[in-house]
């Protein structure tokens, strides 16, 4: 099984809608991160979270929230979904040694399509 | 603030060509850089590392040294399969917060 699993994998949506991307792993791993990736820019960080009660913006938070249910679990929202958020979403974990070297495990990532 | 550049893609080789993709990145004290590779369909998995200058990571024939000097990472491999086919981003961490800057990534088409 995977250790970082995404739902829904693929999702079309219409302009204003309020959708959810999910995230969970199984990997123990306390900090929590959601990507986007457009082509040409690689990928940006949208929101990271280094436990349960400590959540962070990234550098394109506007439009998108996140809710930390649990250590495992990490969900992104778009309150208002436009055009310009279709894109591929990936989420990823990452363990805690502070040394600034761990490595990231990356789900296999969620293609929104917002008409 | 910190920045990863590399070479636009695509990169087309033939099987058992030399590979070479440039990245050089400018950051602040001493990041710790990274190749992540993707290959079609899946998320980012991480191919190599290395955390202070002179340091080669080497990972499945890929190898990339840490240069300081030049604030280079390139990677490489001998001799290339198709089943290299992917997307490749370099990558690093500045600081403690462990947040990836990447790349924009580039195509690499191995063809037999």
């Amino acid at each position: 099984d995977a250790d970082v699993t995404q739902t829904p994998r693929n999702r079309i949506t219409k302009t204003g809608k309020r959708i959810m991307l999910e995230c969970s792993q199984t990997k123990g791993h306390d900090r929590m991160y959601w990507y986007r990736q457009d082509p040409g820019l690689g990928l940006r960080l949208i929101y990271y979270s280094f436990d349960v009660k400590d959540i962070n913006k990234g550098e394109i938070s506007d439009g998108y929230s996140v809710s930390r249910q649990a250590q495992a679990k990490f969900s992104l929202s778009l309150e208002s979904a436009i055009p310009n958020q279709t894109a591929l979403y990936f989420c990823a974990t990452s363990d805690s040694t502070g040394l600034g070297t761990d490595t990231q495990y990356f789900g296999p990532g969620t293609r929104l399509t917002v008409l | 603030g910190d920045s990863v550049t590399q070479m636009e893609g695509p990169v087309t080789l033939s099987e058992e060509a030399f590979l070479t993709i440039n990245c050089t990145y400018t950051a602040t004290g001493y990041p710790s850089l990274f190749w992540y590779v993707q290959y079609p369909g899946e998320g980012l998995q991480l191919l190599l590392k290395a955390t202070k200058a002179d340091d080669k990571g080497s990972n499945k024939g890929f190898e990339a040294t840490y240069r300081k000097e030049t604030t280079s990472f390139h990677l490489e491999k001998g001799s290339v399969q198709v089943s290299d086919s992917a997307v490749y981003f370099c990558a690093l961490i500045s600081g403690g917060y462990n947040k990836l800057i990447f790349g924009a990534g580039t195509r690499l088409a191995v063809h037999p």
